[in-house]
């Protein structure tokens, strides 16, 4: 079953914008991953938010999580076509090891 | 460094026959996992190693699946035999340590059972 769900399913924006996309999830977490897809390649990890943080900033992005709402945000500021790809949060519960993965928002940015 | 290595990329056979897929992970990584990724499911994992030990294989849809890890470089997922619903990409990550390290993904194998 899906721990976490991305939104929107998709986006579209112009190269300089920001983008935001939001992970909302259902159980108690350990931490909270994103990471990033391009297009017929693996995924590569962007950012670990643990339950005790609220914010965190790698770069040109920033990652915040409320665990009261049980949601997260990624943002990334001054967009490349470059940073076009699925994203996809993913999260542990308890003591488990599996990380389980949104369905991921795909990302356009038009130069 | 090289990071984690599966192949073959693609593989195109027709149902019935034996398909295997391998993953070599990054040296020195103790976690490996298998996840199967397809646009109605999303991305699954279906079976996690621990010092080339399996964990939890809960996420191995049937008995035609089956993974071995015979020592801390390399991993096999054997499907036997395959139908044309196993189609999707196949990916193996690897992870050094506990759970708050990121995992490290291969580029995966296109998987097409005609």
């Amino acid at each position: 079953s899906q721990q976490g769900e991305e939104d929107p399913q998709a986006l579209s924006i112009q190269e300089g914008e920001n983008a935001t996309m939001n992970c909302s999830y259902k159980t108690s977490i350990n931490n909270l991953q994103w990471y990033r897809q391009n297009s017929g390649r693996g995924l590569v990890h962007l950012i670990l938010i643990r339950s005790n943080e609220r914010e965190k900033h790698s770069g040109r992005l920033r990652v915040t999580l409320d665990t009261s709402k049980k949601s997260s945000s990624l943002l990334i500021t001054a967009s490349r076509a470059a940073d076009t790809a699925s994203y996809f949060c993913a999260s542990t519960q308890g003591g488990s090891e599996k990380l389980v993965f949104g369905k991921g928002t795909k990302l356009t940015v038009n130069p | 460094d090289a990071g984690v290595i599966q192949s073959p990329r693609h593989e195109v056979t027709e149902m019935g026959q034996e398909v295997t897929l391998r993953c070599k992970p990054i040296s020195g990584h103790d976690y490996l996992f298998w996840y199967r990724q397809t646009m109605m499911r999303g991305l699954e994992l279906l079976i996690y190693f621990n010092n080339n030990v399996p964990i939890d294989d809960s996420g191995m849809p049937e008995d035609r699946f089956s993974a071995k890890m015979p020592n801390a470089s390399f991993s096999t997922l054997k499907i036997q035999p395959s139908e044309p619903r196993d189609s999707a990409v196949y990916f193996c990550a690897s992870r050094d340590g506990w759970g708050n390290q990121p995992q490290h993904f291969g580029d995966g194998t296109r998987l097409s059972i005609l």
